[in-house]
């Protein structure tokens, strides 16, 4: 079955730490997408890519950044890590409209990242 | 204003009762409109998607009013099982543009 799996699905970091949280998809879709999720936030869109070299900056993209080399894999890196970067992250990917999809966004696991 | 907004609640229910949700959105170009479920520390999951004219799926009901621009949800006979956030999802036209709110947490007592 076709799957959506994010790792590490934990992790413990220091400030000022590079960090990459990988993403990987098996759906063979277009678009995907990196989520951050904090209390009374609700999901923020930090990055996404509609295709392989394709990226585009989201509402949070501040301290991230994203590269899309191939359709399976949307890696996220934190450049510099802050404790304000603690939170869970989403990777989604979906197959648009245009591509005969639904355009339902399908989401990983998620990734609990703490900056200390 | 938030561009997605929803009551936080938490709505505490007993089992077999009825709930709904409403959500609000701010842009009225909007095209496509969704509810997710999510579990305590799990992922969001599609639950169903809203159309125009209404639509059901067991016992969810979705509804979208473009003119006052907010959907509902609607649960009937409410399991144990349907504990969880709800999310009102919004995207504009083309679909480039996802808008995700805060959620309504539920909570269904035996």
């Amino acid at each position: 079955d076709a799957e959506i799996t994010q790792s590490p699905r934990h992790k413990i970091t220091e400030t000022g730490r590079q960090v990459t949280l990988a993403c990987h998809q098996t759906w063979n879709h277009n678009n995907m997408f990196w989520y951050r999720q904090d209390l009374g936030h609700g999901l923020r869109l930090i990055h996404y890519s509609y295709g392989v070299q394709d990226t585009n900056k989201g509402e949070v993209s501040d301290g991230y950044s994203v590269s899309r080399s191939n359709t399976e894999d949307l890696p996220l890196t934190l450049e510099s890590a802050a404790s304000s970067q603690t939170s869970v992250y989403f990777c989604a990917s979906s197959e648009p409209f245009q591509a005969g999809g639904r355009d339902t966004q399908y989401f990983g696991p998620g990734t609990r990242l703490t900056v200390l | 204003r938030k561009e997605v907004e929803q009551d936080p609640g938490p709505f505490n229910v007993p089992e077999g009762a009825t709930v709904a949700f409403n959500c609000t959105y701010s842009n009225s170009a909007s095209q496509s409109f969704f509810w997710y479920r999510q579990d305590c520390r799990k992922e969001p999951k599609l639950l169903m998607s809203v159309y125009s004219s209404g639509n059901e799926d067991g016992r969810f009901t979705a509804q979208l009013n473009r003119a006052s621009q907010y959907i509902s949800l609607l649960i009937r006979d409410s399991k144990l099982s349907d504990s969880a956030t709800y999310l009102c999802v919004v995207k504009d036209t083309g679909g480039f543009k996802t808008i995700f709110g805060a959620g309504t947490r539920l909570f269904v007592k035996a």
